[in-house]
């Protein structure tokens, strides 16, 4: 079956950049998509289709897409996007999550 | 804009029959634009697609919980609902529901190419005797 594999943590300082990848393979020729959760919250969408942000989404988040890696940025880290974040694809239309990243803002 | 909410037991019996229903509002689950999905979060752990269905009934399951799970549409009802089958403790999760929105071109969506968004609350379903 298809994996997705994410570091399981990542830490970032306020105002740096966070880069989450998620590894699969031929995953640059999926769509790939984006969750944000925070502790016991929903998730939701913060890219899909690779680099598309939702509507009230901060022009912080962007997303990428080649080869084997998909990457998430977070420009300017605030303490309010720490977070776990699980990219997504599809793979013979079976929808597959990556095991997630806890991004720590120290 | 459109909002999910779960309802159901939150608790089965192992070798029981889980039943939730999504109630949609905002929004119609008769749009040809979007698909109903079910997703779910064991405590501590990842997300899992469990499987979703088109506003014509067209459904696709994840292939680890097919022989087990059926998802349907009650469109007088504007909700859809997930019933999985002899539940062990391994189906203790966060069950949640979602819109589920297809990438469409020149007028063909793919399938396999689905964003979730929205979500809904989630509620925690505990299969233990």
């Amino acid at each position: 079956s298809y994996e997705l594999t994410q570091p399981p943590s990542v830490s970032v300082s306020p105002g740096q950049t966070a880069s989450i990848t998620c590894s699969g393979d031929k995953l640059g020729k999926k769509y790939s998509s984006w969750y944000q959760q925070k502790p016991g919250q929903s998730p939701i969408l913060v890219i899909y289709q690779d680099t598309k942000r939702p509507s009230g989404i901060s022009e912080r988040f962007s997303g990428s897409n080649s080869g084997n890696t998909a990457t998430l940025t977070i420009s300017g880290t605030q303490a309010m996007d720490e977070a776990d974040y699980y990219c997504q694809a599809w793979d013979s239309s079976t929808g597959v999550f990556g095991s997630g990243t806890k991004v720590t803002v120290l | 804009q459109v909002q999910l909410q779960e309802s159901g037991p939150g608790l089965v019996k192992p070798s029981e029959t889980l039943s939730l229903t999504c109630i949609v509002s905002g929004g119609s689950i008769r749009s040809s634009s979007y698909y109903w999905g079910w997703l779910r979060q064991p405590p501590g752990k990842g997300l899992e697609w469990i499987g979703y269905i088109s506003y014509s009934g067209y459904t696709r399951y994840n292939p680890s919980l097919k022989s087990r799970v059926t998802i349907s549409l009650d469109t007088s009802k504007n909700q859809f609902s997930l019933i999985l089958t002899s539940v062990t403790a391994a189906d203790t999760a966060v069950y949640y529901c979602a819109r589920a929105t297809p990438y469409c071109s020149g007028g063909n969506c793919y399938s396999g190419s689905h964003w979730f968004d929205p979500w809904g609350q989630g509620t925690l379903v505990t299969v233990s005797s």
